[in-house]
């Protein structure tokens, strides 16, 4: 079965800082990657998702992330935080079928709090 | 346009009573997926249902729990006799399932937030 481990429960930055959240997937086959955000009190944003080609994908907000088959990672970025990216990020990877759709369930990290210091 | 919607936002009950929670999809998706977020187990897929087919169940916790999706629209979640275990935010997804090798982003409704009892 599919796994995803975000490692950071927690992570702090300044305003203007770099981010790098951290996210390690267990699948068999190809994995659907997402990652979404979360404000307090509000539904899940999708940020970005990788799906085949280019493993650099770039998403909304300035983020991007990276996918690394050799290290089952898709870690998010972004160069320059700002005040508003405080929330919780989920990573999460999708399950395919044989056609190679992506279909059914999305199983999810624990997620990522993010804080902003001024 | 209209992004995935659900009522009510807030749910109070009283342990034992069953509760129907709803949710509104994008329109023309195929696709509608209930999650449940909790503190203590994150977030867990429940139940997925696509187009015709028969649902995966695979995540009902229980059998207190169902749900149903009427004329390929709109979907109830139903938990019957509920626990204080019940007790989380309930998230609804849609999708729009195209052909093979084409993506099938889930857009989320803002939850139901369950408290019981």
């Amino acid at each position: 079965a599919q796994s995803v481990t975000q490692p950071d429960i927690h992570i702090t930055v300044s305003e203007g800082a770099s981010l790098e959240l951290r996210c390690n997937y267990s699948y068999g086959a190809t994995p659907y990657l997402f990652w979404y955000v979360q404000s307090p009190g509000q539904g899940l944003q999708l940020l970005l998702k990788y799906f085949s080609g280019d493993t650099l994908v770039q998403g909304i907000k300035g983020f991007e992330a990276e996918f690394k088959r050799s290290q089952s990672s898709f870690n998010l970025r972004k160069p320059s935080v700002h005040w508003s990216d405080a929330a919780e990020y989920f990573c999460a990877v999708g399950t395919t079928n044989a056609g190679g759709t992506s279909y059914g369930k999305l199983t999810f990290g624990q997620g990522t709090i993010l804080t902003v210091h001024p | 346009g209209a992004g995935v919607s659900q009522s009510p936002s807030n749910k109070v009950t009283e342990k034992g009573k069953d509760v129907e929670l709803r949710c509104d999809p994008i329109s023309g998706h195929t696709a509608l997926y209930w999650y449940r977020q909790s503190l203590g187990q994150g977030l867990e897929f429940l139940i997925y249902f696509q187009g015709n087919s028969a649902p995966d169940k695979s995540g009902l916790p229980s059998d207190r729990f169902s749900a149903e999706r009427t004329g390929g629209s709109v979907s109830t979640l139903t938990i019957q006799r509920t626990q204080q275990e019940d007790s989380a935010v309930y998230l609804c997804a849609s999708s729009l399932v195209r052909l093979a090798g084409e993506t099938d982003t889930q857009y989320f409704g803002p939850g139901t937030r369950l408290t019981v009892l």
